[in-house]
């Protein structure tokens, strides 16, 4: 089973900053990574599929990097509406499919 | 427009049995893998497995392999998910959610139900 962390767990913004996200998986999964919006309440929402591409309807100031291991989250400026969980999700090696941990992105 | 739609929230005791759905609607349903996930109270994502309604054809998380049972009846466009025995530590909120794969690419789940909340107590 390939293993996602992601770091840090809760990541405090002041609005118009940028908002860097982490997450690293236990073993290569190229490019097979998406990443998910939860908000208190609500179901997940995928955000970003393939590293890097944003899904449907989502704002651009998402984006997404990385391949292998390492994969990052960007909010370039972070607004009210983003205060959320974020989780990582690999889909190379399946099943089973993986989420990370999640980070909370708090509004400073 | 996409939508899953999942049963109401559901109160049971520790051994009963309890099945769950999710509607499907607003595109082809034999088309795309419907997965379900687990949310227990305060923590992350946990996926239990996928059913692609057109066989049937359907994967488990070891994790879950046993404790659960997914089927789908694709003359409702429906997805289940049934436990035999409820354990306490059951208590969560299970989503169902469409897992986008077109053109032979896997592209994450792009579409979720609203969650069903499932408490279990004595």
């Amino acid at each position: 089973e390939i293993v996602m962390t992601q770091s840090p767990a809760t990541l405090s913004v002041s609005p118009g900053e940028r908002a860097t996200l982490s997450c690293r998986a236990s073993q290569s999964v190229s490019f097979k990574l998406a990443w998910y919006q939860q908000k208190p309440g609500q179901a997940p929402r995928l955000l970003i599929h393939g590293s890097s591409t944003r899904a449907t309807g989502v704002p651009d100031r998402f984006s997404g990097s990385g391949s292998g291991t390492e994969f990052t989250l960007t909010i370039s400026s972070l607004q009210s509406e983003d205060s959320a969980l974020y989780y990582c999700q690999q889909y190379m090696n399946w099943p089973p499919l993986t989420f990370g941990g999640g980070t909370k992105v708090e509004i400073k | 427009e996409v939508q899953l739609v999942q049963s109401g929230a559901e109160v049971r005791k520790p051994g009963d049995c309890l099945k769950i759905s999710c509607t499907a609607s607003g595109y082809s349903f034999t088309n795309y893998w419907i997965g379900w996930v687990r949310q227990m109270p305060g923590k992350g994502l946990e996926w239990m497995g996928i059913i692609y309604p057109r066989d049937s054809d359907t994967r488990y998380n070891p994790s879950f392999q046993g404790q659960v049972v997914i089927s789908v009846d694709k003359s409702i466009t429906t997805a289940y998910l049934q436990w035999g025995s409820l354990k306490a530590t059951d208590a969560a909120t299970y989503y169902c959610a469409r897992w986008d794969s077109g053109a032979g690419k896997d592209r994450g789940f792009d579409s979720w139900g609203q969650g069903t909340l499932v408490t279990v107590s004595s």
